[in-house]
């Protein structure tokens, strides 16, 4: 079974702009969590999505959003982006919400220039 | 919030020996507690997890012990190998809903 994969894998932007990462489930997991992960920070929780709903949210500004679609591969939007967002973003499926076990993909590296 | 927190950031033991990765946690109400190991350019990779309910655990070569009365974790390495060297974090899963992560500990084998 193939593992939780994440698109890109590095990505580079710059100051002001938006970036989408994406993040496709193990097959038959419908729950989907994004983690940002930085060395000041650890690891902390974006939010998230099951059967294409929201189920839970951290605390992070509006500017990160998500999605999820109906084959369960999801989405994050980063818009106006900050130095400060330069990070590993992680995501993570399980069967279901609240699942404790969940598999992590490999991470989008995101660095704001 | 939760805190999830670990005595020691770097560990360093020698190969052959045994390896304790401490964490303490603040929510006794906690439903679940996991390690997870993240190789360097990797995502964090389960390990092996307890439920608030027990006090040990036993997998392959790791044992997690739970400590309800003081809040603390540990994860028992045995015979620690140098695929080992990896950073360990501990996490809660709080309400069957948010899980909270520890800040990691780096485990270093010397051969």
């Amino acid at each position: 079974k193939a593992g939780v994969t994440q698109t890109p894998r590095y990505l580079i932007k710059t100051r002001g702009q938006q970036v989408t990462l994406s993040c496709s489930p193990i097959s038959g997991h419908r729950s989907v969590s994004w983690y940002q992960q930085t060395p000041g920070q650890g690891l902390q929780f974006l939010f998230e999505y099951f059967s294409e709903t929201q189920r839970n949210k951290g605390n992070f500004p509006g500017r990160f959003s998500g999605r999820q679609f109906s084959n369960s591969r999801s989405e994050m939007n980063v818009s106006t982006l900050e130095l400060g967002d330069s990070a590993l973003y992680l995501c993570a499926s399980s069967y279901r919400t609240g699942d404790h076990e969940q598999y992590f993909g490999p991470g989008t590296r995101l660095t704001v220039t | 919030g939760e805190s999830v927190g670990l005595h020691l950031p770097t560990l360093s033991v020698q190969e052959g020996d045994n390896s304790i990765i401490n964490c303490a946690y603040s929510n006794s109400a906690s439903d679940y507690f996991i390690w997870y190991k993240q190789e360097s350019g990797k995502g964090p990779q389960f390990i092996i997890d307890i439920r608030s309910n027990m006090d040990k655990r036993q997998g392959q070569r790791v044992t997690v012990l739970l400590n309800k009365t003081v809040k603390h974790l540990s994860l028992q390495i045995a015979a620690t190998q140098p695929g080992d060297s990896a950073v360990y974090f501990c996490a809660e899963l709080y309400n069957f809903n948010k899980f909270y992560f520890g800040s990691g500990t780096k485990l270093n084998v010397k051969p």
